[in-house]
């Protein structure tokens, strides 16, 4: 069965200190993947999607199908990063199920 | 706009009660759908709605029963309410299939004693 595994729950870095979420995923087929975030008193909300390649607010994620993994990546963080961020995993560009994993809670320290 | 909209934000329920989480959105968006989300789990799709008159079930659809009378509109019953219901639940729409941007609102926390 699909499954989507953010192995921390918590993350402290430095500001200005690259991060990296880690995200794996578990699915034989062709799944798409997303990151969204929940700022602090805010709603969850899209960050970036596999499919469009963008970045968004300076993250980045790639797709590595071998090691079935979309790591979030940020080369400096910043204070206003600090959020809780979830992988989520769609088995097909218009499917009607998102899987979510279990969250990862970034914390920048100024 | 403002967007997605979810009634109440708290809610105490006793067991065996029923109740109605009232979701709506102004984006006229057709695919929306019900999420929970318990401690240590991600959110998991309960039942979800690709347009009016149409509902399918998602992940975790036990106990629960939607309706979806209008675009705007997406309800989500809790039939007789158990401690296990005891969660955090999330209304979310998108313009299309689940997969595009969804928009989520602010959540329900609702507790079962």
């Amino acid at each position: 069965a699909q499954r989507v595994t953010q192995p921390e729950k918590l993350l402290s870095v430095f500001k200005g200190a690259p991060v990296e979420l880690k995200c794996n995923y578990s699915y034989s087929g062709s799944p798409e993947l997303f990151w969204y975030v929940q700022y602090s008193r805010q709603r969850l909300q899209l960050l970036l999607r596999h499919i469009s390649r963008e970045s968004i607010k300076g993250f980045t994620a790639d797709l590595n199908k071998g090691e079935t993994s979309f790591h979030l990546k940020k080369p400096f963080a910043q204070e206003e990063d600090s959020a809780m961020y979830y992988c989520a995993l769609s088995l097909s560009l218009g499917a009607n199920n998102l899987f979510f994993g279990t969250g990862t809670r970034l914390t920048v320290i100024p | 706009n403002a967007g997605v909209t979810q009634t109440p934000k708290f809610q105490v329920l006793k067991t065996g009660q029923s109740m109605t989480l009232q979701c709506a959105q102004d984006m006229n968006h057709e695919y929306m759908s019900w999420y929970r989300q318990d401690p240590g789990m991600g959110l998991r799709l309960i039942h979800y709605s690709v347009g009016a008159g149409i509902t399918d079930q998602g992940e975790v659809p036990n106990g629960y029963n939607v309706s979806r009378s209008t675009t705007e509109d997406f309800p989500l019953r809790l039939l007789s309410a158990a401690p296990s219901q005891t969660s955090v639940y999330f209304c979310a729409s998108s313009w299309d299939r689940g997969t595009y941007e969804q928009y989520f609102g602010p959540g329900t926390r609702l507790t079962v004693t």
